[in-house]
């Protein structure tokens, strides 16, 4: 049962444009939710995290939305570089103390094009 | 800025053989650490938390005698896969924090990939 779903497995994008990457979890317990880039051979680095008390959160040239209703969220890459082409990890953890205890999504692998 | 250190990066063994991995948080004590395995084309499926000085806390469909987890000390867990099978063969990635709350970073190590022949 995959409860964070990732439904693009790939994205291409021209630089400097927008990178919208996808997330939609069913968990209505999830609470906090963040995205990891992830290089091959290496583990997954922390880019932005967003609490469901809020539905935006900027960092730079990232932004998440969170759309609780829907349970979905997505990234904003603006402008899109191609130091950015990497895969794209949504995560999601709950609350009781264990909250960092995060449940992955499949990934979606950014191209940023010349 | 906080570095998780994870060794071997890669390992080739033999049907039947165990295997050590490493984690090491090296310029902060951590609390928890998180054991992951990744399949091709897969998410990040968590398999364990580990917690120093007490036992590890398995996801399910994870056998905890298959996936020994020794957290001994603050800074090092370790992940033994013992009688490794070919399906056994995955990306193990570590991860480790300093804090409960929600806003804990999370820090992972660059991943060991196990290919059992």
């Amino acid at each position: 049962d995959q409860q964070v779903k990732q439904n693009s497995p790939s994205l291409s994008v021209q630089e400097g444009r927008i990178s919208i990457l996808n997330c939609d979890y069913t968990n209505s317990m999830f609470d906090y939710f963040l995205w990891y880039k992830k290089y091959p051979a290496e583990g997954p680095t922390f880019l932005i995290s967003i609490s469901s008390i809020k539905d935006k959160n900027e960092d730079g040239r990232f932004t998440v939305f969170l759309n609780k209703s829907a349970k979905h969220l997505s990234l904003h890459i603006v402008p899109s570089q191609p130091g950015d082409s990497a895969v794209y990890f949504c995560a999601a953890s709950g609350t009781a103390g264990t909250a960092s205890k995060l449940t992955f999504g499949t990934g979606t692998r950014l191209q940023v094009t010349l | 800025g906080a570095v998780v250190s994870q060794h071997p990066s890669w390992v080739i063994c033999k049907s039947g053989t165990s295997v050590k991995i490493e984690c090491r948080s090296l310029d902060f004590q951590a609390t928890t650490m998180f054991w992951y395995r990744q399949f091709p084309k897969q998410s990040l499926m968590l398999m364990a938390t580990s917690n120093e000085g007490s036992k590890a806390t398995y996801e399910q469909g994870v056998e905890k005698d298959k996936f020994l987890i020794n957290h001994a000390s603050l800074t090092l867990s370790t992940l033994t896969v013992t009688s490794a099978h070919p399906e056994d063969s995955s990306f193990y990635i570590c991860s480790a924090t300093q804090g409960w709350a929600n806003n804990s970073p999370l820090h992972f190590g660059n991943g060991t990939r196990l290919t059992v022949t």
